[in-house]
């Protein structure tokens, strides 16, 4: 199975809204509305912030909110703050019962 | 609130058999509530999805993996456990264990704070 397709960076100014794109195919983001979202701060683990393509986890902020269309998923990031910066990976369930992840985006705030 | 904490060691010679152990602590493995898992990240790459273990033992693997990944359940430690055999040195790695409620289908929404293993003669 191959990585979902994500764009290397992405960057915005504080306060602005930046969008992170995820491209997969039919057997995987297309397939089902099973899309997750990670950030990854350097040197942490990375933390589960959008699951099922738009729900949020307890805790984490409304800034962060996903969607879907066809075989693309996005992440947007609303009002973004410094603390924000971070790489972002998504993932989907696929046909194969497994799981694949992005190739990441790392979100610059200017 | 679940806590997982992987161990192992951090050097393995290739061709060799690469073996982690997560402990779990604020809950159960022998659990329904969740799936067990584990991740892997190159130095400097993205992530790559192993795979996971139910509690009755039922396993999914990655399937460029599947043929060298093994995962099992120590239900009197809590503990589950990684082994993937044949390694090289593109096995080299930081590896994550995560869990994930068992209503929610995403590769972990707990992860433990990762173990690098090297692959070096």
């Amino acid at each position: 199975q191959s990585a979902l397709t994500q764009a290397a960076s992405v960057s915005g100014s504080p306060g602005q809204s930046i969008t992170v794109s995820c491209t997969g195919t039919s057997s995987d983001v297309g397939g089902y509305n099973y899309v997750s979202w990670f950030q990854q701060h350097p040197g942490k683990a990375p933390k589960l912030i959008i699951y099922d393509v738009t729900n949020r986890p307890s805790g984490v902020s409304n800034r962060f909110s996903g969607s879907k269309s066809g075989n693309t998923a996005s992440l947007t990031i609303s009002g973004l703050q410094a603390e924000d910066e971070a790489d972002y990976y998504c993932s989907s369930y696929t046909s194969s019962v497994s799981y694949v992840f992005g190739t990441g985006t790392k979100v610059t705030v200017l | 609130q679940l806590q997982l904490q992987e161990s192992g060691p951090g050097l393995v010679k290739p061709s060799e058999t690469l073996s982690l152990t997560c402990t779990v602590s604020g809950g159960s493995i022998s659990s329904s509530t969740y799936y067990w898992g584990w991740i892997r990240q190159p130095p400097g790459k993205g992530l790559e999805w192993i795979g996971n273990i139910y509690y009755i033992g039922n396993t999914y693997y990655n399937p460029s993996l599947k043929s060298r990944v093994t995962m099992s359940l120590d239900t009197s430690r809590n503990q589950f456990s990684l082994k993937l055999s044949s390694v090289t040195a593109a096995d080299t790695a930081v590896y994550y264990c995560a869990s994930h409620d068992a209503t929610v289908v995403t590769p972990g929404d707990n992860w433990g704070q990762g173990n690098l293993v090297t692959v070096s003669s």
